[in-house]
């Protein structure tokens, strides 16, 4: 059964630290998609990153970079040099479109907390 | 441009009352969502439109009505809700779905937030 596991319910850290988020995934299907959204305090939910199951480089996004590893069916999500601005609700989520088209299946998601 | 606009941003309404929620976007995208969440839980999804046609309706109450006008607008109709509906109310647009063969990006609004008395 597809499932997605953000293990870490709350993680706080101080200014200027690393911090990585992590996903764990569970899927029987061969294509998929997987990916992290942002959720601020003010409630929008805002889009990070989509990833298929064929491709897994790595990305980097200014601070943010993103390691997908099928062989530990992880897609782990990393803030170098975090910001107060980083402080929101981070949501993983997959998507199967072959045998559940259009749902999103996210993670409980995990709260950043970064102090200054 | 992935701008997803909801109006209003909160609501707050009766058990006994009729309300409506709006979602909007100019993208081009011919799927919309609506979901529900919860304080603390991620987001559920309720409904899918694809080309205006309901194509995914979650098992949602009666109560809960949803209608595509057109390809930009998504509006979800109240009616006789329980406080347990309080909820934030997210819309969602994706430029399709169901195809099968890939999943497109899903790009939220600022949600509603409903609170049912």
């Amino acid at each position: 059964a597809q499932k997605v596991t953000q293990a870490q319910t709350e993680i706080s850290v101080v200014e200027k630290e690393d911090v990585t988020l992590d996903c764990v995934y569970e899927t029987r299907d061969t294509t998929y998609y997987l990916f992290w959204y942002k959720q601020p305090p003010s409630g929008e939910l805002v889009f990070l990153i989509r990833r298929n199951s064929f491709d897994e480089q790595n990305e980097i996004s200014g601070r943010y970079s993103w390691n997908f590893q099928k062989s530990t069916s992880s897609f782990n999500f990393t803030i170098t040099a975090s910001q107060v601005v980083d402080s929101a609700v981070y949501f993983c989520a997959l998507s199967e479109p072959q045998t559940n088209t259009d749902k999103l299946i996210f993670g409980t998601g995990t709260r950043l907390q970064v102090f200054p | 441009d992935t701008e997803v606009t909801q109006t209003p941003k909160h609501l707050v309404m009766g058990m006994t009352n009729k309300k409506s929620l709006k979602c909007e976007q100019h993208m081009g995208h011919r799927a919309m969502y609506w979901y529900k969440q919860k304080a603390k839980k991620p987001p559920e999804l309720m409904f899918v439109y694809s080309y205006e046609k309901l194509s995914i309706n979650e098992s949602v109450p009666s109560r809960f009505s949803p209608e595509c006008p057109n390809s930009s607008l998504l509006n979800l109709h109240l009616h006789a809700l329980q406080p347990e509906d309080s909820a934030l109310y997210l819309c969602a647009s994706s430029q399709e779905s169901g195809t099968g063969a890939r999943a497109d990006t899903q790009y939220f609004g600022p949600g509603t937030r409903l609170t049912v008395l």
